[in-house]
């Protein structure tokens, strides 16, 4: 079975700094899509970016950019230039057939 | 487009009572997801419909709960005599056919209590 692991329970950023939040997954398929959501305190789960395993290259959207390193099952998000909407649960996923599998998340907390 | 709407936001339950919980998926979405947060914790699969049928119930206790997405209304997850345990926020989520792989559209999710 897939698994989704997030080691940092908690991560702080200054605002305007670049934060990173890191995730691995077990999987032995070799096509599949990841996945990172954002939780604020409102509960919204809110999809930030995808990535397509099939696709070398990281996906970005604005501010957030994956570091995709498909041999190493790993999944990291970068967030630049921190804003303070950016505090929030972040989540990092696994879709397992129609199934998206979750992390555990980290909270993101933004210094202003 | 109204996006998927989840109500109640709150619903608080009497050990031993039954909750329904209710979801109207995306205008044009005909699959319909439910999952469970424990608190503290990430969303865990339930159940998986489209219209008037069950397809992957894998995630569902085997007792208690159920799910239906009848072919006129919302899609219903029904817990009955709910538990201390039952407490924790659900979420549905919706997708068109052949598309979960850009990623569900998640509802604002509703907080069981159970007291």
């Amino acid at each position: 079975a897939q698994t989704v692991t997030q080691s940092q329970p908690e991560m702080s950023v200054q605002e305007a700094e670049t934060v990173t939040l890191s995730c691995t997954y077990d999987t032995s398929e070799s096509d599949y899509y990841l996945f990172w959501y954002k939780q604020p305190p409102s509960r919204q789960m809110i999809l930030v970016i995808r990535q397509e395993a099939y696709k070398q290259q990281n996906a970005t959207e604005n501010r957030f950019s994956v570091n995709f390193q498909k041999a190493a099952k790993s999944f990291s998000l970068k967030i630049s230039d921190s804003q303070l909407g950016d505090a929030a649960m972040y989540f990092c996923a696994y879709l397992s057939g129609n199934k998206l599998v979750f992390g555990a998340g980290t909270i993101l907390r933004v210094k202003s | 487009n109204a996006g998927v709407m989840q109500n109640p936001r709150h619903l608080v339950r009497r050990r031993g009572q039954e909750a329904r919980l209710r979801c109207s998926p995306m205008k044009g979405h005909s699959h319909v997801y439910w999952y469970r947060q424990l608190p503290e914790e990430g969303l865990k699969f339930m159940v998986y419909l489209q219209k008037e049928n069950i397809i992957d119930e894998s995630g569902m206790p085997k007792e208690r709960f159920s799910a239906e997405f009848p072919k006129e209304g919302p899609s219903i997850l029904r817990i009955q005599q709910v538990v201390r345990g039952d407490s924790a926020a659900y979420f549905c989520a919706s997708s068109p056919p052949n598309s979960f792989n850009y990623g569900y559209t998640f509802g604002s999710g509703t907080r069981l209590t159970v007291v």
